[in-house]
């Protein structure tokens, strides 16, 4: 089955400074990569999401991820942080059937004024 | 506004008690799961609905049961609650055979057994 991997527990950056979160994944057909945001309190949101084509894909609130296949990795950047990006995100795996998408554990980020 | 709803918000039982959690989407969704999300563990799924009359197991089902009532609700049972079960829960939709993958999430049930 599909994994996910995020090796950082929790993050901190200053405000306005730019942010990458790592996501490494384990899957043996081309995989179906997602990230979510998650507030405090509150379920997960989309930000993006990753099938075919080009690796860099665009998502909500100005985030990116870039899709490497030589590395299994898709991470996401954001060029400058604002302080309302304070959540937890979540990278995600799914296979092509969509019934059993597989999630990291999480990354924490503090966003410091 | 369109979405997944989740009953209740917060629920404590005690050890043995028995509850139903419920799960409703407007979204005209075929398939709906049930998560559920521990300290650094993320989210793990216990039972999943590809379909409306289908149902199949996730990761941790043992001690929980579903019911897909119809195409909109996906309800999750705890017949005997423990307190290994204390978690928050969350209810997902999808429709992957449009193309579009993404999950839409509940804003999570929060249960305590004590």
């Amino acid at each position: 089955a599909q994994s996910v991997t995020q090796p950082d527990i929790h993050i901190t950056v200053s405000e306005g400074a730019s942010l990458e979160l790592r996501c490494n994944y384990s899957y043996g057909a081309t995989p179906y990569l997602f990230w979510y945001v998650q507030s405090p309190g509150q379920g997960l949101q989309l930000l993006l999401k990753y099938f075919s084509g080009d690796t860099l894909v665009q998502g909500i609130k100005g985030f990116e991820a870039e899709f490497k296949r030589s590395q299994s990795s898709f991470n996401l950047r954001k060029p400058s942080v604002h302080w309302s990006d304070a959540a937890e995100y979540f990278c995600a795996v799914g296979a092509g059937n969509n019934n059993d998408m597989r999630f990291g554990a999480g990354t924490r980020l503090t966003v410091k004024p | 506004n369109a979405g997944v709803t989740q009953t209740p918000k917060f629920q404590v039982l005690k050890t043995g008690q028995s509850m139903t959690l419920q799960c409703a989407q407007d979204m005209n969704h075929n398939s709906m799961y049930w998560y559920r999300q521990d300290p650094g563990m993320g989210l793990r799924l216990i039972y999943y609905s590809a379909s409306e009359g289908t149902t199949d197991k996730g990761e941790v089902p043992n001690g929980y049961n579903v019911s897909r009532l119809n195409k909109r609700e996906f309800s999750l049972r705890l017949e005997s609650a423990a307190p290994s079960q204390t978690s928050v829960y969350f209810c997902a939709s999808s429709e992957y055979l449009s193309g579009d993958y993404g999950y839409t999430f509940g804003s999570g049930t929060r249960l305590t057994v004590v």
